[in-house]
């Protein structure tokens, strides 16, 4: 079935440093890709997505490419700041009769001063 | 307010006790979709509502579990006989489901963490 894949956490990084959190995805058809994020203590917010094939998402700093060669969508940013800190979690939606979307088992991201 | 909304946002009950959780969508968007969150683990999919009906029951855990959504707005998913293991944040999301397939954004309520006794 589709699924999602993605890096085990948790990840601490220094500010500034760069960030990579990898995600890999099966599907049986042409599914979008997100980023999603959840600050402490706050709901999951959308943090981008990209629709189809080599679309690059990107907000605050963040970004993603979608391959489908690889079926990666691999999350970079390239200098974390302290309020980066959070769970990050990669979903593909893959709309159909069931529309549900999937879910990563997220990445917890600490950075330090 | 503008957000998805659920209530309560704390629930503490005795295990074989039944609970009620609400989700208030976001006005005029037509899916709504109930996810759980168990400590440590990923967001789990427990189901979906086009408008008032919910094409996809598959990811409720038993037959303990059910919701419905009334008025193609607000949804509450009962569990009845609650287990230890029900324990976890439920999150609702809902999103505007336009005709056209365009990767749509689901907007996530704060969640009811319930914590079963």
């Amino acid at each position: 079935g589709d699924s999602v894949t993605q890096m085990e956490g948790p990840v601490t990084l220094s500010e500034e440093a760069f960030l990579t959190i990898n995600c890999t995805y099966t599907a049986t058809g042409y599914p979008s890709l997100f980023w999603y994020v959840q600050y402490p203590g706050e709901g999951l917010q959308l943090l981008l997505k990209a629709t189809k094939a080599d679309d690059k998402g990107s907000n605050k700093g963040f970004e993603a490419t979608y391959r489908k060669e690889t079926t990666s969508f691999h999350l970079e940013k390239g200098s974390v700041q302290v309020s980066d800190s959070a769970v990050y979690f990669c979903a593909l939606h893959l709309r159909g009769d069931n529309n549900d979307m999937r879910f990563g088992a997220g990445t917890r991201l600490t950075v330090k001063p | 307010g503008a957000g998805v909304s659920q209530s309560p946002s704390n629930k503490v009950t005795e295990k074989g006790k039944d609970v009620e959780l609400r989700c208030d969508p976001i006005s005029g968007h037509t899916a709504l979709y109930w996810y759980r969150q168990s400590l440590g683990q990923g967001l789990e999919f427990l189901i979906y509502f086009q408008g008032n009906s919910a094409p996809d029951k598959s990811g409720l855990p038993s037959d303990r579990f059910s919701a419905e959504r009334t008025g193609g707005s607000v949804s509450t998913l009962t569990i009845q006989r609650t287990q230890q293991e029900d324990s976890a944040v439920y999150l609702c999301a809902s999103s505007f489901q336009g005709p056209q397939w365009s990767g749509e954004t689901q907007y996530f309520g704060p969640g009811t963490r319930l914590l079963v006794l």
